[in-house]
This record gives C-alpha cells, structure tokens and sequence, in this order.
C-alpha cells in the first residue's frame, strides 16, 4: 500500500537549518510529482513547495521562498525539504502528499507529518 | 495569489441532516488546458488531511457517496447528503490551478 513517512523534525533555533525527508513506499516514486504542506499549531493548511516526478520543475511559496529547498532522490524513493534560516513562523507539522493521477491538486496519500519547532 | 475564502468557518449540524460548505476564490480557477483543480479534503482531529473531492466534483476512492463537490469558476460547494459522527472535523478547499496552491481558512464541522 502507498505509504509516506516524514521525520527530521525537532527543536532548532532561529536562523538554524533542518532538513525534513519523506520516504515513499508503495508506488513507482518517479513517476508521481510530490508537495510539502505544513500546519502550524492550531492554524489551518499552508502549501509549501512542489518538485515534479523528475525533480525538473520546484515550486514553492513566498514565505519560503529563497530559504527552502525541495529535492528528490529517486533512486532512493525519498522527498527532502532543506529549510534554512528557520524562524519562530515556521514552526508547524510539515506534511508530504502526493500529487494523484486526478491532476494537479489531487493529493491522494498524506505522510503523519513531523513537527518543527523554532525556539530559542 | 488565489485567495480562497469559506464560509461557514463554523457549522453545527444535526445527525443526520445536510451540511453544506462553500468556497470562493478571488479569481476564476479555470485552468488554461480548460480543468478547474479544486479540491476538498478533510482533517479529522489528530490526523492528517484526507482528499475528499478533486476537480470540482470527483470524489476520491473510498469516499462515501453522501459527500459531493459542485460549482465552477469562483464559487464551489461541498454537500455532505446526511452527517455521520465521523464527518467531525475540518474541511478545506484548495486551488491547484495557479501557483502558489492556497487553501481556504477551513470550516469546522461540529454536531449539535
């Protein structure tokens, strides 16, 4: 069965880096795009970043944007989020999901997500 | 940015009885190859979202046929036909027509 598991999370400072990993089993990886959407504690959803089935096309959104990196390592069934100069307003549960074949926003399978506190 | 707005952000509903969400967005979500990629999904506590509803009205596999998706350009509806307990939760729509994806604010769904 399709699975994404999500971990890296922790307590990092502000201004600190952190890398977030989904690891995805159950399906042919390479072949479906993957996004990261996070909820901060309490609050609603945020889209955060999109990378394609080849890694060939990243989207991601303006409170990220220049501070986030989203990879992939296809021959390791693995998503990768690299947060840099991490502050207080990104604390949140970051989630992967995949893009289904319904198109563009049909986020069929959802990771548990792992929880990134920014605290100093 | 599409900006999506829901209304109710709260809504107490009988078992038993209809539920209805709607969602507006600030500009058509008509995309170019002539989709509209609007989507529902829905947060039980604790729990990780859950995709209900893709393109407008295409319920995902597995969801009970009490749940549909309707409307086009700007102006969508989510019908629950008849609620059941587990249907407790937030329900967001989102928009995947532009980029950034956007979320609407979320309504939570609560039994009387």
């Amino acid at each position: 069965q399709v699975q994404l598991v999500e971990s890296g999370g922790g307590v990092v400072q502000p201004g600190r880096s952190l890398r977030l990993s989904c690891a995805a089993s159950g399906f042919t990886f390479n072949t479906y795009a993957i996004q990261w959407v996070r909820q901060a504690p309490g609050k609603g959803l945020e889209w955060v970043a999109v990378i394609s089935y080849d890694g060939n096309n990243k989207y991601y959104a303006d409170s990220v944007k220049g501070r986030f990196t989203i990879s992939r390592d296809n021959s390791r069934n693995t998503l990768y989020l690299h947060m840099n100069s991490l502050n207080t307003e990104d604390t949140a549960v970051y989630y992967c999901a995949r893009d289904g074949r319904g198109g563009m926003g049909t986020f069929d399978y959802w990771g548990q997500g792992t929880l990134v506190t920014v605290s100093s | 940015d599409i900006v999506m707005t829901q209304t109710p952000l709260s809504s107490p509903v009988t078992l038993g009885q209809p539920a209805s969400i709607s969602c507006r967005s600030s500009q058509s979500l008509v995309h170019t190859d002539g989709n509209t990629y609007l989507s529902w999904l829905q947060q039980r506590p604790g729990q990780p979202p859950r995709l209900l509803i893709y393109k407008v009205s295409n319920r995902f596999s597995g969801v009970p046929d009490r749940f549909s998706g309707s409307g086009a350009a700007t102006d969508f509806t989510l019908k629950i036909s008849r609620v059941e307990a587990e249907d407790v939760g937030v329900y967001y729509c989102m928009q995947a027509t532009q980029f950034p994806h956007t979320f609407g604010q979320g309504t939570k769904l609560e039994i009387k």
